[in-house]
């Protein structure tokens, strides 16, 4: 069965470090999404991704997050400069229906 | 703007039906979806139903639309240990062709033996 990988699986990092977060999709599928869920709070949508460029994101999805797709294979979330807020489980998807099993990014 | 909520926490005995409800603001959504979370995993997608059914049934899994109240339940039949997840409801928005999804805050599934 295809899956999404995701890694790492959990990243600690100082505040004002930039992390990228890395995601395998599913190759053949067209829409790539990432999301993200704050201890205790829901599933957020972040960005969804489609031809190579973004199609749409959120309002949390500000000028210090970024997403790309460099080798047509890994599909990257960079948060430039990380705060305290930032620390959540981020999810990559592929599709609506397949969901890597999360990075958990902790900020110091 | 959209919002999907459910309760936190529900408990049943092995054995027993489980039955997790969803709310949901915009009746035009156009799928709607239920994923699993098990420990330190992602999310599973179990199901979807599509807004103009009212009922759909997988193995132990059926699934209820209630579109005039804007309800979702997926009921468990003879609920086993391994069932023991948090359960997300999720909505489509309409008018999206993205594929985003909006999630409920998760409810966390207790089977006791």
């Amino acid at each position: 069965e295809p899956e999404v990988t995701q890694t790492p699986s959990h990243q600690v990092t100082q505040m004002g470090q930039e992390v990228i977060l890395r995601c395998v999709p599913i190759s053949n599928h067209l829409y790539f999404y990432w999301y993200r869920q704050i201890l205790g709070q829901k599933v957020e949508f972040l960005v969804s991704f489609y031809n190579n460029e973004i199609s749409e994101k959120s309002e949390i999805f500000d000028d210090q997050f970024s997403v790309e797709r460099p080798d047509g294979s890994n599909f990257t979330l960079k948060i430039r400069s990380t705060k305290l807020e930032d620390s959540a489980m981020y999810f990559c998807a592929s599709s609506e229906a397949f969901f890597g099993q999360g990075t958990r990014l902790t900020v110091v | 703007g959209e919002d999907v909520e459910q309760s936190l926490f529900l408990s049943v005995r092995e054995g027993d039906s489980s039955v997790i409800n969803c709310t949901y603001t915009d009746s035009s959504s156009t799928y709607l979806y239920w994923y699993k979370q098990e420990p330190g995993a992602g999310l599973q997608l179990l199901t979807y139903i599509f807004s103009n059914m009212d009922m759909k049934q997988d193995q132990r899994l059926t699934v209820l639309l209630n579109k005039k109240d804007k309800h979702l339940s997926l009921r468990i039949a003879d609920t086993q240990t391994g069932d023991s997840a948090i359960y997300f409801c999720a909505e489509s928005p309409p008018g999206d062709n993205t594929g985003k999804l909006i999630f409920g805050q998760g409810t966390t599934l207790q089977v006791k033996p």
